[in-house]
């Protein structure tokens, strides 16, 4: 059973800290990873996509990939309140390149 | 920004109707998808579609449910007849092609009485 694991908070941060979001996943054929936000109610927003080793950055966000580890992560800087969702964390699989499996998502709270 | 649209946003049915969910893809799209999200737990995969035809389902995707694509820009999920555990968020998504992120719609609100 491939998976895709987060720990589902809640993760509580004051405004302007850096928030940390972590996922591993259990399938080595994973290639592309994908970060999505979700508030209630609402469909998932794709944050940022990865597919090859180290960080990439656009804006705020930063994602890090570490295929050996199999382990992703998700930087948020200078979180704002507007930042509060549940993020999810999202594998696509090589050999089954149709699928994505999500994880079950953090759920992120910026203070005031 | 081009986006992938459904309807309607909110269904209510009575168990054991049928129910048909329907989705407008993103226009240069080749590959699309039905996900579905019970309250309060993961979003959950239930069928891609390529080529018209389904390329990978899950196993809650039995025979209750199909997918059509009719014509060139619709995409429908139909479910002949819902049970009361069908109730959930059901989303399409679509993308342009493999190691491309795959963009989601809003959403249907399905409740079954």
């Amino acid at each position: 059973q491939k998976e895709v694991e987060q720990n589902s908070g809640p993760l509580s941060v004051p405004e302007g800290a850096i928030a940390s979001l972590n996922c591993t996943y259990s399938d080595r054929g994973s290639q592309s990873f994908f970060w999505y936000r979700q508030y209630s109610g609402k469909s998932p927003e794709l944050i940022m996509f990865i597919y090859s080793n180290g960080d990439k950055e656009d804006g705020r966000f930063t994602a890090q990939l570490n295929k050996a580890s199999q382990y992703v992560s998700l930087l948020i800087r200078d979180s704002q309140p507007s930042d509060s969702a549940t993020y999810l964390c999202a594998a696509e699989a090589r050999t089954s390149y149709d699928k994505v499996i999500f994880g079950p998502g953090t759920s992120l709270s910026v203070i005031p | 920004e081009p986006e992938v649209t459904q309807t309607p946003s909110h269904q209510v049915t009575q168990m054991g109707q049928e129910v048909i969910l329907r989705c407008v893809p993103i226009s240069n799209h080749l590959y699309f998808y039905w996900y579905r999200q019970i309250l309060g737990q993961k979003v959950e995969f239930l069928v891609s579609f390529y080529n018209n035809e389904i390329s990978e389902k899950s196993e809650i995707f039995d025979d209750q449910f199909s997918v059509e694509r009719p014509d060139g820009s619709n995409f429908t999920l139909k479910i002949r007849s819902t049970k009361l555990e069908d109730s959930a968020m059901y989303f399409c998504a679509s993308r342009q092609g493999t190691n491309q992120p795959q963009h989601f719609g809003d959403g249907t609100r399905l409740s079954i009485l």
